[in-house]
């Protein structure tokens, strides 16, 4: 079953803050993180593990409560370069694992 | 450079045809997936393959196959039995416990 992102869609200003929420019916092993830019293929930010381990950038940060099958990724001090769809992607097995995707989140960074 | 290549980047298809997109990895990754992407929605999961010789259904893998012959190469195949193709169609691959790295995509249109 398909993760739940929101909010949809969002627009900020340069340097502004923003959180985006990704939450599943299932037990996750997982949940990825991609930016994909228009006409363009999604690149891998980030990824946390069952257990708490994170792996992504630095000014990108994410959180995993398995408890609640729940992500959020934190986007501070926002740059132009920030503006894309965001997809949250979530795994249920480990291993070679099989993503599902949620439907994303518009996120336009304006100066 | 390592990387995923897909090609051609677009490809037009006439009904009844069948219609084959390439996609080659050097990453020496072992899982290969094929997502396909309408517009303003998420990916969806078509096929994907752990290791040669062997691939999985996805989500909706009805009117598409593929062969995993080669680690490197993971062809996909969109046939007749496909009724609306439509759509940019992105490889990946990745390694356990990372995300995935994709390709650039082909956009398909039926003509």
């Amino acid at each position: 079953q398909q993760p739940v992102q929101s909010p949809q869609a969002v627009i900020l200003r340069e340097g502004e803050d923003a959180v985006i929420n990704c939450s599943s019916s299932k037990a996750l092993y997982s949940v990825h993180w991609y930016r994909q830019k228009h006409g363009e293929a999604p690149v891998f930010l980030m990824i946390l593990l069952k257990g708490g381990e994170q792996k992504g950038h630095e000014k990108i940060s994410a959180s995993f409560n398995e408890k609640k099958q729940q992500s959020s990724l934190y986007l501070t001090a926002s740059q132009l370069s920030y503006s894309g769809t965001y997809f949250c992607g979530t795994d249920v097995m480990g291993g070679y694992q099989k993503v599902t995707f949620g439907t994303g989140t518009k996120l336009q960074v304006i100066p | 450079d390592g990387g995923i290549t897909q090609s051609p980047k677009y490809l037009f298809r006439k009904e009844g045809q069948n219609v084959t997109l390439s996609c080659e990895q050097n990453l020496n990754h072992d899982a290969m997936y094929w997502y396909r992407q309408d517009p303003g929605q998420g990916l969806r999961l078509i096929y994907y393959s752990q290791i040669v010789n062997d691939f999985q259904k996805g989500d909706i893998a009805e009117g598409y196959s593929v062969s995993r012959e080669k680690k490197e190469s993971f062809p996909l195949t969109v046939t007749s039995a496909q009724k609306n193709p439509t759509a940019f169609y992105l490889c990946a691959s990745s390694v356990v416990g990372y995300g995935y790295t994709f390709g650039s995509g082909t956009r398909l249109t039926v003509v």
